[in-house]
């Protein structure tokens, strides 16, 4: 259907290392949204990207859309204790009648200082 | 500028009893959505409403309802609590050209 697929679940670093989590469709994205939830928190919207093989970055974060608009990605660099919380990847289904976001199961990040 | 506030905070449920909770999206912010959050499930569509009309309605009984004022401000009931009804409920609001969503803190809603 129109699900995401988000791997991986977990993953545990150490301070200064880097992390990354994929967000696979077996269907064309119109776009993808990551968000952030901190422990005991609430998502936090961080970026959508929109075009075939776009790339932005935020400070330590870089944020990649595939050609085929069917996955995406999100690069951590050196990884700090602040980045600490699950990762989200969404489809914005919208137009028409159909206004949702569908999320991936995340991928939960820990960091060992 | 405030965020989306909702209450209350947290509940406590019997199965059998309905709850309402309650969303004020960020000023000027017309379209509203209500997601579920469990562990199992993880965030899961409710539904989406805009200027007071429901757009889009996620795959849940009819137990679960809602609904938007003149203001905004939205309402989301659950009648007949089952204990699989405990989860995170979020709300979550957007505005004209911004395609990011501001989720507020979320209602932890406990059925016992």
């Amino acid at each position: 259907g129109q699900q995401v697929m988000q791997i991986p679940q977990y993953q545990h670093v150490q301070e200064g290392e880097d992390f990354t989590t994929y967000c696979n469709s077996s269907t064309t994205l119109s776009n993808i949204q990551w968000y952030k939830q901190r422990p005991g928190g609430h998502p936090v919207f961080l970026i959508q990207l929109v075009k075939s093989g776009e790339v932005k970055k935020q400070k330590r974060l870089t944020f990649q859309f595939g050609e085929a608009k069917k996955n995406s990605s999100l690069h951590i660099t050196a990884t700090q204790t602040t980045d600490v919380g699950t990762y989200f990847c969404a489809r914005l289904n919208s137009g028409g009648s159909n206004y949702k976001l569908t999320f991936g199961k995340g991928t939960l990040l820990t960091v060992n200082p | 500028k405030a965020g989306v506030t909702q209450t209350p905070r947290y509940l406590i449920k019997t199965r059998g009893q309905q709850v309402t909770l309650s969303c004020s999206p960020i000023s000027g912010h017309r379209s509203v959505s209500w997601y579920q959050q469990t562990p199992g499930q993880g965030l899961q569509f409710l539904f989406e409403y805009f200027s007071e009309t429901q757009r889009n309605k996620g795959n849940f009984p009819g137990r679960f309802s809602g609904r938007q004022f003149s203001n905004s401000r939205s309402e989301m009931n659950v009648s007949t609590l089952e204990l699989g009804d405990s989860a995170l409920y979020l709300c979550a609001s957007s505005g004209q050209g911004f395609y990011g969503y501001t989720f507020g803190s979320g209602t932890r809603l406990t059925v016992v």
